[in-house]
């Protein structure tokens, strides 16, 4: 079974741009989480999507959204990038039926290296 | 929100050794992973043990939930053991926790040959 892709892989882009992640899950899962890593402050949740809707979010702007479609796939967007949003986006899949009250395992994909300037 | 704390952060090995790596966690929690980060950057899974005890080889791991830790046992240790490993865990919070890993810090291995 394929595994989490993520296009595209790097990423470099200007302060005031926007850009756009793609995330690919595993055949069979039906929820996407992102999250994203720095240095400064480690790996951090962004939002998990879950059959085309928004579960839960973390502490992140509204600057950073993102969407489900119907084949699972997920995007992200960051929209007026700032120097501070340089970073890898990690996004993983899970095999996350609604209604249960446990979490399966996570599986990420190699993420997508963003560099602002 | 529910605090992950991994130690030690640093961790220099001589090939052949082995060693323990621990995360304490501050709430209850429905999953706990380990993950080994590459040098490229992907987070590789190791355990999925939200409790008990695994084995994968010359890993294992062992969570005692009531107790709120998880280590992370390498045996035998390799070059190619060398990266950061990650605890993660999600809180037993119901909805409100729907994918959402909460990761420690990270204990940075090295094993020289």
């Amino acid at each position: 079974k394929a595994g989490v892709t993520q296009t595209p892989r790097y990423l470099i882009k200007t302060r005031g741009q926007q850009v756009t992640l793609s995330c690919s899950p595993i055949s069979g899962h039906r929820s996407v989480s992102w999250y994203q890593q720095t240095p400064g402050q480690g790996l951090q949740f962004l939002f998990e999507y879950f059959s085309e809707t928004q579960r839960n979010k973390g502490n992140f702007p509204g600057r950073f959204s993102g969407r489900q479609f119907s084949n699972s796939r997920s995007e992200m967007n960051v929209s007026t990038l700032e120097l501070g949003d340089s970073a890898l986006y990690l996004c993983a899949s899970s095999f996350n039926p609604p209604g249960r009250g446990f979490s399966y395992e996570q599986y990420f994909g190699p993420g997508t290296r963003l560099t602002v300037t | 929100g529910i605090q992950v704390e991994q130690s030690p952060p640093d961790l220099i090995l001589q090939e052949g050794a082995n060693s323990t790596l621990r995360c304490n966690f501050s709430d209850s929690v429905n999953n706990l992973q380990w993950f080994h980060q590459n040098p490229w950057g992907q987070l590789i899974n190791l355990f999925y043990i939200p409790s008990g005890t695994k084995q994968n080889g010359r890993l294992s791991a062992t969570t005692v939930a009531t107790e709120r830790y998880s280590l992370l046992y390498i045996s035998s240790s390799q070059t190619t053991d060398s990266g950061v490993y990650f605890c993660a865990v999600v809180r037993n919070a119901g909805g409100t926790s729907y994918g959402k890993l909460t990761f420690g810090q990270g204990t940075i291995l090295t094993v020289h040959p």
